[in-house]
């Protein structure tokens, strides 16, 4: 099946810093990322769609202006925490998915936020 | 809205024994149906895709079948093993296929 990387894997950060995470298709042309996040004991809940090129549609409940979403090509979407709390400790995910294919996860990366 | 649920919610066997997870989705209008695996603090591994027309996949000692008219899938693992031990999700797409719900997962331990 398709590769999809994120990077970093995981990454320990401040309270009120940003962080930024990548999300790369690595053989494939992904028109559609999302992003899920899942607390722990919880199952993955979806927090965004992007399509390349096009603003994110957010999940009720998540706020547009803490969680940036920037899907700038076909194989790359960042996530950005910005001004991270402790409360968004969590684990995030993300998956890519070309033109009516199937989707393909990535290994997640796990935020901690002090 | 699509809704998924997971019966067992954790499950506890012996090595070597047969085992059936159960999946169940509210909105029976869906593409596919998908089942991954989570080990703690890591991502998911997909191990069966089942397309909509389909009844069933095989996938060594997994078999995971789908009835869309009831809302249910099971996921059978045959013979199983402690590498077996971890989370079992299944997902199905819904939204136009935009979006994907996660059921709320079995965790299984599988016992030396």
């Amino acid at each position: 099946g398709a590769v999809v990387s994120q990077h970093p894997s995981w990454v320990i950060c401040k309270s009120g810093t940003s962080v930024k995470i990548e999300c790369r298709s690595l053989d494939f042309q992904a028109t559609t990322m999302f992003w899920y996040r899942q607390f722990p004991k919880q199952s993955l809940m979806l927090m965004a769609t992007s399509n390349e090129g096009s603003k994110a549609t957010y999940e009720q409940g998540v706020e547009k202006d803490k969680f940036l979403i920037n899907h700038a090509s076909l194989t790359l979407s960042t996530l950005t925490v910005t001004s991270a709390h402790p409360e968004d400790s969590s684990f995030y995910i993300c998956s890519a998915r070309e033109i009516g294919g199937e989707q393909f996860f990535g290994p997640g990366t796990r935020l901690t936020v002090l | 809205k699509q809704e998924v649920t997971q019966i067992p919610a954790a499950l506890s066997v012996p090595e070597g024994e047969n085992l059936v997870l159960n999946c169940s989705f509210t909105d029976s209008a869906i593409y596919n149906l998908q089942w991954f695996r989570q080990d703690p603090g890591k991502g998911l591994t997909s191990l069966l895709l089942i397309q909509s027309s389909q009844r069933e996949q095989t996938s060594g000692r997994l078999n995971a079948s789908l009835d869309k008219s009831s809302g249910r899938s099971t996921l059978y693992i045959a013979a199983s093993q402690p590498g077996d031990s971890a989370t079992y999700l299944c997902a199905v797409p819904s939204g136009g296929y935009q979006k994907v719900t996660f059921g709320t997962g079995t965790k299984l331990q599988v016992i030396p």
